[in-house]
């Protein structure tokens, strides 16, 4: 069946580092995948999303890009904000009318 | 536009009492799915729905769980006979039909005393 893998949190990062919060995938045919984000408190919010192998998406400084050849999806960010502290959840949809799959949710704390 | 809209939310319930969640899409979006957070975990999808439709009712549990979206007003999930492991945050989403972005409201935390 389909699933999803992120890494387990919780990351803490100083203000202005990098980011990587790692996403892999298992599934059959050819997904769309997406990250969202959730603030304290908050429902979820879409990040950015590839819908094909080779995309990258990007938004808020924040990009990722669909690698079909290592089941990847892996989340960047060059210089981290405090505004950035906020559960990052990485998911998968395959074609058609089918739900999310969502990973367990990596926790990221920025501190100034 | 407004986004989609849950109440209450929040909820605090005794066990054996009904937790009734609230959903109203976006406008002119006709599908809605809700999804189950535990805590420290991931969402899991419950129910698809369209309007005056179950299309997928697979992650919903078979007992105590219903779903419906009739043709007006929101979508309701209820709950009967809620026990503490229904505990957690339910949240819909929303989409058009054709599209593929799903747009989440901001949840309902329901507990269980």
């Amino acid at each position: 069946g389909n699933s999803v893998t992120q890494m387990e949190g919780p990351v803490t990062l100083s203000e202005e580092a990098f980011l990587t919060i790692n996403c892999t995938y298992t599934a059959t045919g050819y997904p769309s995948l997406f990250w969202y984000v959730q603030y304290p408190g908050e429902g979820l919010q879409l990040l950015l999303k590839a819908t094909k192998a080779d995309d990258k998406g990007s938004n808020k400084g924040f990009e990722a890009t669909y690698r079909k050849e290592t089941t990847s999806f892996h989340l960047e960010k060059g210089s981290v904000q405090v505004s950035d502290s906020a559960v990052y959840f990485c998911a998968l949809r395959n074609s058609g009318n089918t739900p999310l799959v969502f990973g367990k949710g990596t926790r990221l704390s920025v501190i100034a | 536009n407004a986004g989609v809209m849950q109440n209450p939310r929040h909820l605090v319930r005794r066990r054996g009492q009904e937790a009734r969640l609230r959903c109203s899409p976006m406008k002119g979006h006709s599908h809605v799915y809700w999804y189950r957070q535990l805590p420290e975990e991931g969402l899991k999808f419950m129910v698809y729905l369209q309007k005056e439709n179950i299309i997928d009712e697979s992650g919903m549990p078979k007992e105590r769980f219903s779903a419906e979206f009739p043709k007006e007003g929101p979508s309701i999930l209820r709950i009967q006979q809620v026990v503490r492991g229904d505990s957690a945050a339910y949240f819909c989403a929303s989409l058009p039909a054709g599209e593929e972005t799903q747009y989440f409201g901001p949840g309902t935390r329901l507990l269980v005393l």
